[in-house]
């Protein structure tokens, strides 16, 4: 089964400054597809970007954007200019088409952002 | 505007009653999801439907029970064998077919269950 890891519990970072938050999986799938969802204090799950495993560029969406390590089974996000809005926990997520396109989430991270 | 609806968002729950948690969506979605949050945690999944009348236990199923009438529709029943009840329950629900899979899912916006 597909597992995945995201190694920090918790960080922080002071407004303005870059955050990079990380994930690991395990697979021995080649196609498939990886997330982060933002989780802020509403508790809504938002889609912050996303990754086809099968592209090598790297997405980007604004200030965010992700190392996208396939050999290394890391998926990485950054977060450029923090704002207090981004604060919230963090989740990485797996999916591919032999898991019946079910997502598989790590436990999360916590972002805070220092004023 | 299409979405997924949860309701109530707040419910509380005596010991030994059921209680059923609605999901709506009206994106035309064929798969729904039942996942169930810990304070500090993650995603832990419950029961999950890839068509209408056919569900799937997750990792977590005992003490719950799910029905798929209508495509649009997911009710999650907690029942009173479920001993641990109070958390907080997402619904989720993403289109079926493989071309979408890079959508991933999208949420309603939770239910807090407490048991009282």
């Amino acid at each position: 089964a597909q597992t995945v890891t995201q190694s920090q519990p918790e960080m922080s970072v002071q407004e303005a400054e870059t955050v990079t938050l990380s994930c690991t999986y395990d697979t021995s799938e080649s196609d498939y597809y990886l997330f982060w969802y933002k989780q802020p204090p509403s508790r809504q799950m938002i889609l912050v970007i996303r990754q086809e495993a099968y592209k090598q560029q790297n997405a980007t969406e604004n200030r965010f954007s992700v190392n996208f390590q396939k050999a290394a089974k890391s998926f990485s996000l950054k977060i450029s200019d923090s704002q207090l809005g981004d604060a919230a926990m963090y989740f990485c997520a797996y999916r591919d088409n032999n898991a019946g396109n079910m997502l598989t989430f790590g436990g999360g991270t916590r972002l805070m952002v220092k004023p | 505007d299409g979405g997924i609806t949860q309701s109530p968002k707040y419910l509380f729950r005596k010991e030994g009653q059921n209680v059923t948690l609605s999901c709506e969506q009206n994106l035309n979605h064929d798969a729904m999801y039942w996942y169930r949050q810990d304070p500090g945690q993650g995603l832990r999944l419950i029961y999950y439907s890839q068509i209408v009348n056919d569900f799937q236990k997750g990792d977590i199923a005992e003490g719950y029970s799910v029905s798929r009438e209508k495509k649009e529709s997911f009710p999650l029943t907690v029942t009173s064998a479920q001993k641990n009840p109070t958390a907080f329950y997402l619904c989720a629900s993403s289109m079926g077919h493989r071309t979408a899979f890079n959508y991933g899912y999208t949420f309603g916006s939770g239910t807090r269950l407490t048991v009282v």
